[in-house]
């Protein structure tokens, strides 16, 4: 148990589908991250929140839209996916906001995304 | 930016034997760095994690050593159980922002 927890865990959906994924840390973070982690390649960030605002977007696609509502709630919003985007999707925290000092980063244990 | 990348894709060892996954940098600004363990269906665990201004750090049956010369970094698991199965990979942290590498697979024979 990290303190960061996803749901759902497994999700599968056709490419017309809306669906959404959620992460919740319980760890007073003040930064929260979706990474993408696909076979055989290294963790890609996607997208960085610090004290709930967005700093980063790594050029992803916007068929995928984050939400951060306070700094301890994320979401990734799912829109019109293509298969290639099947993968697991990684939320993290961190203590320090993501430009200070550094620290370590807990994952929550993943979404498991699947597009038909 | 940052490369990262790790020497073998996949290791197996005896279970009571010490297993040793490497790791390979690119920036020589990296200044921080974590060892990660990711089991099947699980996301990743930290495991250890060690400072530019030391070489080596010791935890419980793991030990991070930190070569910055050559740039490389290494984590040593003691006595390897079936327990620690797993993939693992390391980050490099440059600029505040983590890179990491793709992974070693950890088979323990029993």
């Amino acid at each position: 148990e990290t303190g960061v927890t996803q749901t759902p865990r497994h999700l599968v959906m056709g490419m017309t589908n809306k669906k959404s994924l959620k992460c919740e840390q319980h760890l007073g973070h003040n930064a929260m991250y979706w990474y993408k982690q696909s076979a055989k390649k290294p963790l890609e960030l996607m997208f960085v929140y610090n004290f709930k605002e967005q700093t980063e977007n790594n050029s992803v696609p916007s068929r995928f839209s984050p939400e951060c509502p306070n700094s301890s709630h994320l979401f990734l919003h799912l829109h019109t996916l293509q298969p290639e985007d099947s993968a697991l999707y990684l939320c993290a925290s961190s203590q320090e906001p993501r430009g200070a000092s550094t620290g370590e980063l807990f994952f929550g244990e993943g979404s498991r995304l699947t597009v038909l | 930016g940052e490369s990262v990348g790790l020497h073998l894709p996949t290791l197996s060892v005896q279970e009571g034997d010490n297993s040793i996954i490497n790791c390979a940098y690119s920036n020589s600004a990296s200044d921080y760095f974590i060892w990660y363990k990711q089991e099947s269906g699980k996301g990743p665990q930290f495991i250890i994690d060690i400072r530019s201004n030391m070489d080596k750090r010791q935890g419980q049956r793991v030990t991070v050593l930190l070569n910055k010369t050559v740039k490389h970094l290494s984590l040593q698991i003691a006595a390897t159980q079936p327990g620690d199965s797993a993939v693992y990979f390391c980050a490099a942290n440059t600029g505040n922002q983590f890179y990491f590498g793709t992974g070693t697979s950890l088979t323990v024979i029993p």
